[in-house]
């Protein structure tokens, strides 16, 4: 049981390029995340999906799109990187929206752009 | 608008110490209040959670006390430790279905870096 995995763990992008950043886990959950986390700034929600086949925004969503490939899979798109978006991203999970209590969260992507 | 405003930004307690980080928040309906730890390079990690139907949470040295007239809570850690040197989160939500339900909102976060 690996939990919440993500990949890659680091990526240096310059200004303009595309990349998408991988979330999977395996304990069955439901609902998943992807936050954002910069210094001082604490956990910023970037977007959300309750159930497979559903996303919302969440606080932070410009610039990016995501895609809940099936309930394993979430995945965050930069589609022109900017230097504001270096951060480090956390993907999380839980097991139903609203319902259980524990959000069990990955290891974290540190990207950069230049 | 800040959902949850939480101190001190960061925290230096000797070993053996007690640590306090606050938070406090404004929306009435949250429920649900969780503490996270995260360690450098890691993904932050349930510490402890409290609903506002009681005073007080104890596991091992961490402790949540909670004022719901105040809106406020607090983590005290007890007999800190070196190992406990890392960055606490506290967090809000209010449970149930619903667009804008279910989702935490997080502090900005403490270091705490306990001195041997």
């Amino acid at each position: 049981n690996a939990g919440v995995t993500q990949t890659p763990k680091f990526q240096v992008l310059k200004t303009g390029q595309s990349m998408t950043l991988q979330c999977a886990q395996d304990m069955n959950h439901n609902s998943m995340y992807w936050y954002r986390q910069d210094p001082g700034m604490g956990l910023r929600l970037i977007y959300y999906s309750a159930s497979e086949g559903t996303t919302d925004k969440g606080e932070v969503p410009n610039g990016y799109n995501v895609s809940r490939l099936n309930k394993r899979e979430f995945s965050l798109r930069l589609e022109s990187a900017a230097p504001s978006q270096t951060s480090v991203y956390f993907c999380a999970s839980i097991l139903s929206w609203g319902i259980t209590d524990t959000q069990y969260f990955g290891p974290g992507t540190r990207l950069t752009v230049l | 608008q800040q959902q949850v405003k939480q101190s001190p930004q960061s925290l230096i307690v000797q070993k053996g110490g007690i640590s306090i980080i606050n938070c406090a928040y404004e929306n009435t309906a949250f429920d649900y209040f969780p503490w996270y730890q995260q360690f450098p390079g890691k993904g932050p990690a349930l510490l402890i959670a409290i609903r506002p139907d009681v005073s007080e949470k104890k596991e091992g040295r961490f402790t949540i006390s909670f004022n719901k007239s105040a809106k406020q809570f607090s983590l005290h850690i007890m007999d800190s430790q070196p190992g406990d040197s890392a960055t606490y989160f506290c967090a809000a939500s209010k449970q149930g279905r619903g667009s804008t339900l279910g989702r935490l909102y997080f502090g900005r976060g403490t270091q705490l870096t306990v001195w041997p």
